[in-house]
């Protein structure tokens, strides 16, 4: 099964409106990462959270790591179309394979 | 600096054929994974390689198959081509695992 279980499945928002989605996890990590997919292309990464911390920024993202309750959540404020992908969370597995969530579709409507 | 480059871009096989896909890593990054993705399964790991060993496998049959070159080039094949092997596979690369990943743009096989 995934590590990373993504929330929701698909969301559809107003161009403008910040975006929320989340991911848990089973296992303890070093550290959680987030990818973005544009339509049958290859991932890109966005963000590195490292296990001992609880929150960072990269421009309009920001990531949060709860590691007591093994979850993770990325915010995009100010959507903009571009923005329109598929997200993805990721965490190493017995530290030998890097394991993905089925990933959440965001659709920013203009 | 160059990013990760996948060949073909573009496949169409037949049953029971084989096919081999290849993936050139960035310059100075060793680990190079590999992942199938399909619209049900998502992204499925198929195996890593480092410095030219496997290090892990997934849960996929004997017909997958890969290598990596001393140059850290890496293919992966697939042997008796099945319906079911239709999908995107994607190519990562990395100075470790765990680390920022860089993906290709991915090889579409399409088995008819």
């Amino acid at each position: 099964s995934q590590q990373g279980e993504e929330d929701p499945q698909a969301l559809s928002i107003q161009e403008g409106e910040n975006a929320t989605m989340n991911c848990s996890y089973k296992t303890s990590i070093n550290n959680l990462q987030w990818y973005r997919q544009n339509s049958g292309r290859g991932l890109v990464h966005l963000i590195l959270i490292r296990s001992n911390e609880r929150e960072k920024h990269s421009g309009r993202l920001r990531v949060t790591l709860d590691t007591s309750k093994k979850s993770s959540s990325l915010l995009i404020t100010a959507s903009r179309a571009a923005d329109t992908a598929s997200y993805f969370c990721a965490t190493l597995q017995g530290a030998q394979k890097l394991v993905f969530g089925q990933g959440t579709r965001l659709t920013i409507n203009p | 600096k160059a990013g990760v480059t996948q060949t073909p871009r573009y496949l169409i096989k037949t049953r029971g054929q084989q096919v081999t896909l290849s993936c050139s890593p960035i310059s100075g990054h060793r680990s190079v994974s590999w992942y199938q993705q399909t619209p049900g399964q998502g992204l499925q790991f198929l195996f890593e390689y480092f410095s030219e060993t496997q290090r892990n496998k997934g849960n996929f049959p004997g017909r997958f198959s890969g290598r990596q070159f001393s140059n850290s080039r890496s293919e992966m094949n697939v042997s008796t081509l099945e319906l079911g092997d239709s999908a995107l596979y994607l190519c990562a690369s990395s100075l470790e695992l765990g680390v920022e990943a860089f993906f290709g743009q991915g090889t579409r096989l399409t088995v008819v």
